[in-house]
């Protein structure tokens, strides 16, 4: 079975502090992808983050960094130096080797206090 | 980068009327198109999954014959909302990706989205 979770529903976090958004998930499949995306009020996503199951680093891109813990099948999403910005939802997802289609959390609310 | 659009990004329809969304890949070919529904507040709903020239694969609880998916060609793909009912109000977004089963971890590229309302 795939599953992804996300346990927070909202967030609050300080503006120019950093905050993390918590995933895990669960495969059969020993191969597979963990994507994070942003969805603002406007409703398109934005693609964040990718790290893929083999990799031996944490993915990085600019603010924003995955904290791929394989053993304990979490992938955490690290925001550092909030900006106003970035208050939209946030998803984490899941695509494996053999199953061609994505696996969505059911998301985090993330809002950034001025 | 790739892109996906979407058309039309919002549409009102009448009740029992049907309504054709088109979403595109502009600059690549996309081996596989996903169709998602998503209701305020809450996360995509994978709806089906439709690879070029075969029939979509549907997931469990999506009427096929409601919610009809054409991939004609790798760049395009329509989802068309049969008789539609209010219930069927939702924001759809299609994604696009290169991948297929086997072939790989392929990202995938969203449209923008279309924001349906029956009335």
């Amino acid at each position: 079975a795939q599953k992804i979770t996300q346990t927070q529903p909202g967030m609050f976090v300080q503006e120019k502090e950093a905050v993390t958004l918590d995933c895990t998930y669960d495969t059969s499949d020993p191969s597979y992808g963990l994507f994070w995306y942003k969805q603002p009020s406007s409703g398109e996503m934005i693609f964040l983050i990718y790290q893929g199951s083999y990799d031996q680093q944490n993915a990085t891109e600019g603010r924003y960094s995955l904290n791929f813990q394989k053993a304990r099948k979490s992938a955490n999403l690290v925001i550092s130096a909030s900006q106003l910005g970035d208050s939209a939802m946030y998803f984490c997802a899941m695509r494996g080797y053999n199953f061609n289609k994505f696996y969505f959390g059911s998301g985090t609310k993330l809002n950034v206090k001025p | 980068g790739a892109v996906v659009s979407q058309h039309p990004s919002w549409v009102i329809c009448k009740s029992g009327t049907s309504v054709k969304i088109e979403c595109r890949s502009l600059d690549f070919q996309a081996t596989t198109m996903f169709w998602y529904r998503q209701f305020p507040k809450q996360s995509l709903m994978l709806m089906a999954t439709s690879n070029e020239g075969s029939k979509a694969t549907y997931e469990q609880g999506v009427e096929k014959d409601k919610f009809l998916i054409n991939h004609a060609s790798l760049t395009l793909s329509t989802l068309t909302v049969t008789s539609a009912h209010p219930e069927d109000s939702s924001f759809y977004i299609c994604s696009a990706s290169l991948g297929g089963p086997g072939a790989g971890i392929g990202e995938q590229y969203f449209g923008p989205g279309t924001r349906l309302t029956v009335t």
